[in-house]
């Protein structure tokens, strides 16, 4: 059973720093390209990141360019989103979500249940 | 970037009835949209990808069409489970999701 288990979500001050992390389980973690869409409180699904199998290519929305990083740990089927510089328009719930293998098919196919970031004074 | 709009907004619907819901996109996409459902405090489950293509084990009474700009996702008899928010999205230049149709009770 695929399960997508995020962590490191909570409250931190505008301008803070906070890692959020996943961990994969129940597939080939290294096999498939991986994502982060947020959600804020009430609103719309926004996509955020995502990050090619090895980590050689990666994307992000232009709202999280520069203050936001992707990366990956294969050998611990882990996905991670180091977020810098934080603005209260970031709070939301942050999903982790399984990608596709090879690009230009099934774009999201499994979501973990979200971590919450807030962030406010 | 490529925006995507859903409407209408919000529709009420019966148990039984033809629902649609309509998605257009900024600028050609070709088949490259996927439908989400969404029930509250859950995270989406995908229900459609390449405009048509139904995933695996979403029943058949969803259906999706549509391409270049302009696409639906059709519920052809909605039953009590399917009352919830649905997404299209947008995977050809990075991704952007619409904003979202809410069904809801009539």
């Amino acid at each position: 059973e695929v399960q997508l288990v995020e962590s490191g979500g909570g409250l931190v001050q505008p301008g803070g720093s906070l890692r959020l992390s996943c961990a994969a389980s129940g597939f080939t973690f290294s096999g498939y390209w991986m994502n982060w869409v947020r959600q804020a409180p009430g609103k719309g699904l926004e996509w955020v990141a995502n990050i090619k199998q090895d980590g050689s290519e990666k994307y992000y929305v232009d709202s999280v360019k520069g203050r936001f990083t992707i990366s990956r740990d294969n050998a611990k089927n882990s996905l991670y989103l180091q977020m810098n510089s934080l603005r209260a328009e970031d709070t939301a719930v942050y999903y982790c979500a399984r990608g596709w293998v090879v690009p230009a098919t099934i774009p999201i196919d499994y979501w973990g249940q979200g971590t919450l970031v807030t962030v406010s004074s | 970037d490529i925006q995507m709009t859903q409407s209408p907004s919000t529709l009420s619907a019966s148990v039984g009835d033809r629902v649609t819901i309509t998605c257009r996109a900024s600028q050609s996409i070709s088949s490259w949209l996927a439908w989400y459902q969404q029930k509250p405090g859950k995270a989406p489950t995908l229900l459609i990808y390449k405009a048509s293509s139904l995933q695996s084990g979403v029943p058949s009474r969803f259906s999706g069409s549509g391409s270049g700009t302009e696409f639906t996702l059709t519920i052809s008899s909605l039953q009590p489970d399917d009352f919830a928010t649905y997404y299209c999205q947008q995977y050809t230049n990075l991704w952007t999701f619409g904003q979202g149709t809410k069904v809801e009770i009539k």
